[in-house]
């Protein structure tokens, strides 16, 4: 079964422009989270989708947004970029939600860079 | 108050032999699932092993252990007969299930150096 793809790998954009992030879960999947990684912050959730809604959100200001297609392939979107948003953001999937011991898979990550 | 912590940021263990990386947790719910994860530097996180607090052996899975001790909110992670392929970092998690949220908290990791 093929892991979680994330698109794509490394993106560099400048202050102020958005960007659109993708990632599609293992198959059968129907949980996506995203988490944004930083060195200063370390790993944050910033959101969660299950059957094509939001779920749960974590902290992070209204310029953050994603959503969920009904093939469960999730993307997530950063308006008006800054610095601070140069992060790792990780995708991650499981198979349903709300359980303690469903596992979440994590992508490779998309290395975003704001200059 | 932090929900996972993690007190060494770095480690070193010689090839083949064990090492502990320690986590700690705070939770209120009595129902929560334990994680570790390993961060190669390409950075993807790796699911390694998984404890349910209801779970009254330790986890394992390979040449990885979890030392978990429920009264003192710890779940350590033990790898044995190390290799130099385990050096990464590595990160401890939590899930809590009353909220009904599927985020994880996490620690800020140990980052491990297996040394030949």
């Amino acid at each position: 079964k093929a892991g979680v793809t994330q698109t794509p790998r490394y993106l560099i954009k400048t202050r102020g422009q958005q960007v659109t992030l993708s990632c599609s879960p293992i198959s059968g999947h129907r949980s996506v989270s995203w988490y944004q990684q930083t060195p200063g912050q370390g790993l944050q959730f910033l959101f969660e989708y299950f059957s094509e809604t939001q779920r749960n959100k974590g902290n992070f200001p209204g310029r953050f947004s994603g959503r969920q297609f009904s093939n469960s392939r999730s993307e997530m979107n950063v308006s008006t970029l800054e610095l601070g948003d140069s992060a790792l953001y990780l995708c991650a999937s499981s198979l349903v939600r709300g359980t303690d011991q469903e596992t979440q898979y994590f992508g490779p990550g998309t290395r975003l860079l704001v200059l | 108050a932090q929900k996972i912590t993690q007190t060494q940021p770095g480690m070193f263990v010689q090839e083949k032999e064990a090492v502990t990386l320690d986590c700690t947790y705070d939770t209120s719910d009595p129902s929560y699932g334990l994680f570790w994860y390993k961060q190669p530097s390409s950075g993807e996180m790796i699911f390694l092993i998984y404890q349910g607090s209801y779970d009254q052996q330790n986890a394992t899975e390979g040449r990885y252990s979890l030392n978990f001790q429920k009264a003192r909110k710890s779940a350590n992670l033990v790898i044995s007969a190390s290799q130099l392929g385990d050096s990464a970092m590595y990160f401890c998690a939590m899930r809590e299930v009353k909220t009904g949220a599927n985020n994880l908290f996490f620690g800020t990791g140990t980052r491990l150096t297996v040394i030949p």
